[in-house]
């Protein structure tokens, strides 16, 4: 099946500081990633769309400028936390797919869990 | 934002028991269902993706089906086993967009 990779799978930064998380499909082209975010018990929520080459699309509530999202080729997506805040403590999670359909399975990488101190 | 409703939130049974799980999702505009297993540490693992009305998917122990006319989809598990447990995940695509809206799982313990 389709591999996705996700690194680092954890990180600890001081408040202030910037973190950059890397999503990667591995044997496959992703035309489309989608990275998520996910509080304690609660579900994931999406945070921002990317079609390869394009500009990435926030949802509501998502700030672009704190949350930067890179899609520059097929096969890496990359999702910077600028500024981070202890509030931005979460578990991120990416996927990829290879088409723009949502019928399309999506491919998740194993997550990122981010704490700020 | 869909409101996407997943029960129970979590089960216990013994290694064995047959199990079913639900995803409630609204009827109206909604274009393909999708199914996922997440494991503790693990990325989540794609179960089905399903579209039709009356659609009946299966994997190995593991079946589902859609009634997407009254927004539900049911996740069966048959002799459930240790390496079951895992939380499930259900997410509707609509035509509004081409995004999935996630629901909070099921979390299934499988006993020994």
């Amino acid at each position: 099946g389709a591999v996705v990779s996700q690194h680092p799978s954890w990180v600890i930064c001081k408040s202030g500081t910037s973190v950059k998380i890397e999503c990667r499909s591995l044997d496959f082209q992703a035309t489309t990633m989608f990275w998520y975010r996910q509080f304690p018990k609660q579900s994931l929520m999406l945070m921002a769309t990317s079609n390869e080459g394009s500009k990435a699309t926030y949802e509501q509530g998502v700030e672009k400028d704190k949350f930067l999202i890179n899609h520059a080729s097929l096969t890496l997506s990359t999702l910077t936390v600028t500024s981070a805040h202890p509030e931005d403590s979460s578990f991120y999670i990416c996927s990829a797919r290879g088409r723009r359909s949502s019928t399309d399975t999506q491919y998740f990488g194993p997550g990122t869990r981010l704490t700020v101190l | 934002i869909l409101n996407v409703e997943q029960s129970p939130q979590s089960l216990h049974v013994q290694e064995g028991d047959s199990t079913n799980f639900t995803c409630s999702f609204p009827s109206s505009n909604f274009y393909a269902l999708h199914w996922y297993r997440w494991e503790t540490a693990k990325s989540p693992e794609a179960l089905f993706v399903m579209t039709l009305n009356g659609d009946e998917k299966k994997k190995g122990r593991i079946s589902a089906t859609l009634n997407t006319k009254e927004g539900y989809s049911y996740l069966y598990i048959k002799g459930s086993q240790p390496e079951d447990s895992a939380t499930y995940l259900c997410a509707p695509a609509t035509y509004a967009g081409n995004m999935l809206t996630f629901g909070g799982g099921t979390r299934l313990m499988v006993k020994p």
